[in-house]
């Protein structure tokens, strides 16, 4: 299934470094989402958007800044990052925002190492 | 808070036998129930799920069951194939999108 596409796969950078995550929907879906997967957590969410507009943050440091231009395309631009920040981050998308029982689809995801 | 607590979180099973990963939710008012599959490397996958009018679904080897009573709610994978190895998450959610995620349980088919 190639409907979630997250750039680039691989990313290391350093503290001071300033970078962006890219997702892209191919699926017409209204909403998309940004969550962190670390080993031998639960996913956390990050970042919802429904029809472009933000509306859940979960307390997540400002250090991580999503933008959502349009329905189809997600980024997570990064600056400043911390080496607990090293994780897989993985972008979702889902049909209708409103409702609860929505799949949601998966992209490959971005393993990002903080040096 | 809302929490879902997932367990085993390691699961060894001989090739053939049946693997059952159970999972309990929080709030009351959830009433859908995704699973995820997610082998080493790739996305999460849904590969089935279920929702709070229903108690059991089936899909081939795969089957969910819901006990809305204790809040709990299981995956059953029957004759286990080598190609079911990898790491399953367990969600809950209410009639919002945010799905609350289990901690996941990895699955080893051993042969």
């Amino acid at each position: 299934e190639t409907g979630v596409t997250q750039t680039p796969r691989h990313l290391v950078m350093g503290m001071t470094n300033k970078k962006s995550l890219k997702c892209e929907q191919h699926l017409g879906h209204n909403a998309m989402y940004w969550y962190k997967q670390s080993a031998k957590k639960p996913l956390e969410l990050m970042f919802v958007y429904n029809f472009k507009e933000q509306t859940e943050n979960n307390s997540v440091p400002s250090r991580f800044s999503p933008e959502c231009p349009n329905s189809s395309h997600l980024f997570l631009h990064l600056h400043t990052l911390q080496p607990e920040d090293s994780a897989l981050y993985l972008c979702a998308s889902s049909q209708d925002p409103g409702q609860g029982d929505q799949p949601q689809h998966f992209g490959d995801g971005t393993r990002l190492s903080i040096l | 808070g809302e929490n879902v607590e997932q367990h085993p979180s390691t699961l060894s099973v001989q090739e053939g036998d049946s693997a059952v990963i159970k999972c309990t939710y929080s709030d009351s008012a959830s009433n859908y129930f995704p699973w995820y599959k997610q082998e080493l490397g790739k996305r999460p996958q849904l590969i089935i799920d279920i929702r709070s009018n229903v108690g059991e679904k089936k899909d081939q080897r795969i089957a969910v069951t819901l006990n809305k009573t204790a809040k709990h709610f299981s995956l059953h994978i029957t004759e286990t194939q080598p190609e079911d190895s990898a790491v399953y998450f367990c969600a809950a959610s209410r009639s919002n999108y945010q799905l609350i995620w289990g901690a996941g349980t990895k699955l080893i088919i051993k042969p």
